[in-house]
C-alpha cells in the first residue's frame, strides 16, 4: 500500500489531453512540492516535473504539474505513442522522515 | 553529462549480505544529496535511503532500517548501500538517484539499476 494514491491506469487517444492524479496528506503533498516521473518498462525512471511545476532540460511543455491542498495532478497534452508507460508521483513525508511514491499509473495511448 | 553507474548486484541467500556501489561523474558529487530507490519486478518505486552531501543527515525506509547502511566517499565520487540480513522481499532493481535540491522531494538523475536477487 503506497503512501500516495494514484489511479492504476488512464487512457486517451493520440493528440488528446490526459491528467493523472496523486493524493496524499498534510505530512507529504500538503507541505512539500511533488515530483513526477515517467518510466518505460526495462529502463530507469525519468524526472518530468519538480518543484513548482519546473521541467528539466529536454522535457517539453506538453507536461505540466499542479497542486491543490493534499493532491497533485500531472497533465499531458498532445499525447504521443511515446508517452506510454508508467507515471509516478513522489515527494517527502515529514512525519515518516522518508521519501514516498505513488503506486504508479499506466498510461495507454489508444 | 551526469552519469550514475551502479554495480555490486547479484544472487545472495536469505540472511546474507551484499554491498552496492554507485559511481558518479559529471557533477559536483560532494555537494549533492543522494538516494537509493528500489523496484521489485512488476511493482512500483520504493524509496530506500537518503544521505546528505556531507553524510551528516541520513534517513531510511522503515522496511530496511537496522539492516541497510548508506554511506558515501566524496573523494571517490562513490555512494554505497550495505545490505545485511537480506530477505526475499528485498529482491529488486536498486537505483541510485541524485537529489535535485537535497530535500528528498525529487530525483533528477538515475543510474541504470543493479539487480539484487535474494533466494536459496
Amino acid at each position: 500500500q503506497s503512501v500516495l494514491t494514484q489511479p492504476p491506469s488512464v487512457s486517451a487517444a493520440p493528440g488528446q489531453k490526459v491528467t493523472i492524479s496523486c493524493s496524499g496528506s498534510s505530512s507529504n503533498i500538503g507541505n512539500n512540492h511533488v515530483s513526477w516521473y515517467h518510466q518505460v518498462p526495462g529502463t530507469a525512471p525519468k524526472l518530468l516535473i519538480y518543484d513548482r511545476n519546473k521541467r528539466p532540460s529536454g522535457i517539453p511543455d506538453r507536461f505540466s504539474g499542479s497542486k491543490s491542498g493534499t493532491s497533485a495532478t500531472l497533465g499531458i497534452t498532445g499525447l504521443q505513442t511515446g508517452d506510454e508507460g508508467d507515471y509516478y508521483c513522489g515527494t517527502w513525508d515529514n512525519s515518516l522522515s522518508a521519501g514516498v511514491f505513488g503506486g504508479g499509473t499506466k498510461l495507454i495511448v489508444l | 553529462d551526469v552519469q550514475l553507474v551502479e554495480s555490486g548486484g547479484g544472487l545472495v541467500q536469505p540472511g546474507g549480505s551484499l554491498r552496492l556501489l554507485c559511481e558518479a561523474s559529471g557533477f559536483s558529487f560532494s555537494n549533492s544529496a543522494m538516494n537509493w530507490v528500489r523496484q521489485a519486478a512488476g511493482k512500483g518505486l520504493e524509496w530506500v535511503s537518503y544521505i546528505s552531501g556531507t553524510s551528516g543527515i541520513i534517513h531510511y525506509a522503515a522496511s530496511v532500517k537496522g539492516r541497510f547502511t548508506i554511506s558515501r566517499d566524496n573523494a571517490k565520487n562513490s555512494l554505497y548501500l550495505q545490505m545485511n540480513s537480506l530477505r526475499a522481499e528485498d529482491t529488486a532493481f536498486y537505483y541510485c538517484a541524485r537529489d535535485w535540491d537535497g530535500s528528498g522531494r525529487g530525483f533528477d538523475s538515475w543510474g541504470q539499476g543493479a539487480l539484487v536477487t535474494v533466494s536459496s
